[in-house]
């Protein structure tokens, strides 16, 4: 079956500080992955999508200077959450599909605690 | 930039009842329409989806989508407590992209 790993499962770190999370799917070629925010306040925010043969695309609000993606291949991608404060706080959700149109695959979540 | 709104926000129901979730669409843009169910503490995983005006059916669950009115429902037969959940319907809106709404907290009381 088509299962997406992420770890950390949790992460606390400083205020200012940055931190790393990991996205690895297995069963299946990722050859789209999402990176999502979930937050009580906002619930289910994108941050960006990362398309193979295609620049990785962020939403409003979302930066590559603040959260660079890596997604290097049909597996993995890794995503940093550079200079960290409360604002950045939540359960951050990695979803992969194997194709356009096709059921997204989640991890459980990397929940970031900020210091 | 497609925009997702959900209602209710939160639903308390008894078992057995019958649960209506609904879910709005800013523009036509998205091509497949998603229900998606997380359990507490788990991650998403998705329900049911469609492609076109309808219904479909699965058990206990039936969504409808009319694209001309952008409405796209969830409805729940029979409602059970491991039906508690957080409900998020999300739609693609060019192939990859996948926007969620803010979900529906769903509380079914034994």
């Amino acid at each position: 079956g088509a299962l997406v790993y992420q770890y950390p499962r949790r992460t606390i770190c400083k205020s200012g500080t940055s931190m790393r999370m990991e996205c690895q799917a297995v069963g299946f070629q990722a050859t789209s992955v999402a990176w999502y925010r979930q937050s009580p306040q906002k619930t289910f925010e994108l941050i960006a999508l990362s398309t193979v043969n295609s620049a990785i695309k962020y939403e409003q609000n979302f930066t590559q200077e603040k959260f660079p993606i890596s997604h290097p291949n049909l597996s993995f991608s890794s995503m940093t959450v550079l200079n960290a404060y409360l604002e950045d706080r939540g359960l951050y959700l990695c979803g992969a599909r194997p194709g356009a149109g096709a059921e997204q695959f989640f991890g459980p979540g990397t929940r970031l605690t900020v210091l | 930039q497609q925009n997702v709104q959900q209602s209710p926000e939160s639903l308390i129901v008894p078992e057995g009842a019958r649960t209506s979730l609904n879910c709005t669409f800013s523009d036509s843009a998205s091509q497949y329409f998603w229900w998606y169910r997380q359990h507490s503490g788990k991650a998403p995983k998705a329900l049911m989806s469609i492609f076109s005006n309808g219904e479909k059916e699965e058990g206990r669950f039936t969504i409808h989508l009319n694209k001309a009115s952008l409405h796209f429902s969830l409805h729940i037969r029979d409602s059970q407590p491991s039906d508690s959940a957080l409900y998020l319907c999300a739609g693609d809106t060019n192939a990859y992209k996948v926007i969620f709404g803010k979900g529906t907290h769903l509380h079914v009381l034994p």
